[in-house]
């Protein structure tokens, strides 16, 4: 399976844009990239996925380099909500089951 | 967003007693359940891939006498945790992916501790 690399740890003041980097060297064409994020004692949260174009939602963007070898989730203006743990996925698709390999993710924290 | 919920949230109990927890998706119909594990500052563990209507997939190395899932319906899975040990004492959290996407909803979580 494709696998991603995060800094372990990010910090960042309230208020200002965040920059999660991911690396996935060995990404295949039909994988799409994920992220996810868990604050503490809870399930993982949906935030973003994309295949090869930039993505927008109401929570996040998702910046993916020209190769599909790395990828950026941006965090527009960082609130005390936003810490937790955000993980990079690659999607496995087999069968249709369309899984999901959790790293160990980066853990931000927000400085108010 | 869809919603998915867990019951219990949190549960103790005797070694050796078994302990089923639920999975529900609440506002869409879901073929594919997926049951994780998580311990103390590590990430998640995917444990199987449940399909409604037939058996799940298990993950290697996840003993699937002891960990009985069942996907009886869009809406349903229930993972057993059958003869549990302080051992099987861990987070245990469903997602749900949505028929048409490729977005998987997590439930909130179920803490299991084992005595």
């Amino acid at each position: 399976d494709a696998k991603t690399t995060q800094p372990n740890s990010m910090e960042s003041n309230e208020e200002e844009p965040v920059h999660l980097p991911c690396n996935h060297s060995t990404i295949s064409g039909t994988d799409y990239i994920h992220w996810y994020r868990q604050l503490p004692s809870q399930g993982p949260e949906y935030v973003i996925h994309g295949l090869t174009s930039n993505v927008n939602n109401r929570m996040a963007s998702l910046a993916i380099a020209e190769d599909r070898k790395s990828s950026t989730l941006i965090l527009h203006r960082a609130t005390l909500r936003d810490a937790a743990v955000y993980y990079c996925i690659l999607s496995r698709s087999g069968a249709g089951s369309y899984q999901l390999t959790f790293g160990k993710g980066t853990k931000l924290s927000v400085i108010p | 967003g869809a919603v998915v919920s867990q019951h219990p949230s949190w549960v103790i109990c005797k070694s050796g007693t078994s302990v089923k927890i639920e999975c529900r998706s609440l506002d869409f119909q879901a073929t594919t359940m997926f049951w994780y594990r998580q311990f103390p500052k590590q990430s998640l563990m995917l444990m199987a891939t449940s399909n409604e209507g037939s058996k799940a997939t298990y993950e290697q190395g996840v003993e699937k006498d002891k960990f009985l899932i069942n996907h009886a319906s869009l809406t349903l899975s229930t993972l057993t945790v059958t003869s549990a040990h302080p051992e099987d004492s861990s987070f245990y959290i469903c997602s749900a992916r949505v028929t048409s996407g490729r977005m998987q909803y997590f439930g909130p979580g179920t803490r299991l501790t084992v005595l």
